[in-house]
This record gives structure tokens, C-alpha cells and sequence, in this order.
């Protein structure tokens, strides 16, 4: 089956700082690809939703100056985190969705983001 | 806007014991339904997927079944072992909108 990467799997950072997710799609092209946050003993939630070369569409409740999203390739999306604070600290899930299957979504292993 | 809810958040049972978990969706115009495992701090594990148009799917020791004019579907999991022990997630994807998820269910199988 197809297979969606993220990198890193895991990252801790100071407050203030900005911390850069990539989510890779290794044997398809993804047209669509979204990301989820996830707080301990919750669900995922929806944060953004993004087409190749296009911006992307953010879910209410989330700021879009606070977490960049780019899509600039049909393999690569990266999900900025700028000026984290300790509230940001998640589990953040990529998920990608390709062209040729338009009912199928593929996930990516999770980050973890600390930040203290 | 689509809104899935599974029953119930969490259940305990004894090693051995055949269970089943339930998913409701409010809207009915899906083009799939999915059910996932997620062990703690890990991602999602794909389990079953069914398609709108059909009304189980089975692999080893899991059923899932779909009834589509009533949004609703159940995870049938036969002689639990203490290794079944996750949060098991319903998923609905509904037009060319993303998967939406339900809270989980938080399942330990007690040896």
C-alpha cells in the first residue's frame, strides 16, 4: 500500500521558537494532503487541509499565521509551527490522499512536539 | 456537517471475551467508513475499511459491519487478547471532504 512519511518523528523545543513538520507521500502523488493534532486521550482533529499549489484551508478555531502550511510538491507538505508555546505541545498526523484513489487516505507515522 | 460517535469511550474485559464497539455517523452519504488502532503514543494502524456499498468486512479475528440508512457500524473483536489492548478510532469519509473521526474507544483486555 501507498506510504506516507513525516519527519521528525519526534521534537522538543523552547518556547518562542518555530519548529518545521515534513510529510512525504514515497510512492504516490498526493493532490490532497491533511493534518490532525491529537492532545493525549483525545481524537484527531482536523487542522488544515491542503492542494498541491494551492493555500491551504484552514478548520476553525485555527490559526493560520500560527501554523504555515506549504504544499509546493505532489510529494511534500511541511507544517510550520511558528512561535510555539507549551499549549502547542501535540501530536501532530499528516495524511495524504492521492489522485488515483480519491476515497483512500494515507497516514504518516505522528510527530510529537514538545515544547517547554 | 458529518459527526461520528463511538460507544463506549472505554471498556474492560477479561482475556478470552468476544466484544464488539460501536460507531454512529449522522450523515449517511459516505463513501467508506474505517476503523483504525492506535496504540499509546504511535499512529494509526489501518484495520478494516468498508466501502458504502458493502455491509461487513472481516480479517482474522476482527468484523466490521456497516449499516449505512441507519449510520451505524460495529467492530466485532472474537477471544480478546491482552495484545488487542489499544484505542480503537471510527472514521467516515463523506464526499471530497476529509476523514472525520470519532473520540475512540479505549479498550484493555485484562489477562
Amino acid at each position: 500500500g501507498a506510504v506516507v512519511s513525516q519527519h521528525p518523528s519526534r521534537v522538543i523545543c523552547k518556547s518562542g521558537t518555530s519548529v518545521k513538520i515534513e510529510c512525504r507521500s514515497l510512492d504516490f502523488q498526493a493532490t490532497t494532503m491533511f493534518w490532525y493534532r491529537q492532545f493525549p486521550k483525545q481524537s484527531l482533529m482536523l487542522m488544515a487541509t491542503s492542494n498541491e499549489g494551492s493555500k491551504a484551508t484552514y478548520e476553525q478555531g485555527v490559526e493560520k499565521d500560527k501554523f504555515l502550511i506549504n504544499h509546493a510538491s505532489l510529494t511534500l507538505s511541511t507544517l510550520t509551527v511558528t512561535s510555539a508555546h507549551p499549549e502547542d505541545s501535540s501530536f501532530y498526523i499528516c495524511s495524504a490522499r492521492g489522485q488515483g484513489a480519491p476515497d483512500t487516505q494515507y497516514f504518516g507515522p505522528g510527530t510529537r512536539l514538545t515544547v517547554l | 456537517k458529518q459527526e461520528v460517535t463511538q460507544i463506549p469511550a472505554a471498556l474492560s474485559v477479561p482475556e478470552g471475551e468476544n466484544l464488539v464497539l460501536n460507531c454512529s455517523f449522522t450523515d449517511s452519504a459516505i463513501y467508506n467508513l474505517q476503523w483504525f488502532r492506535q496504540d499509546p503514543g504511535k499512529g494509526l494502524t489501518s484495520l478494516l475499511l468498508i466501502q458504502s456499498s458493502q455491509r461487513e468486512q472481516t480479517s482474522g479475528r476482527l468484523n466490521a459491519s456497516l449499516d449505512k440508512s441507519s449510520g451505524r457500524s460495529t467492530l466485532y473483536i472474537a477471544a480478546s487478547q491482552p495484545g488487542d489492548s489499544a484505542t480503537y478510532l471510527c472514521a467516515v469519509l463523506s464526499g471530497n471532504t476529509p476523514l472525520v473521526f470519532g473520540k475512540g474507544t479505549r479498550l484493555s483486555v485484562i489477562a
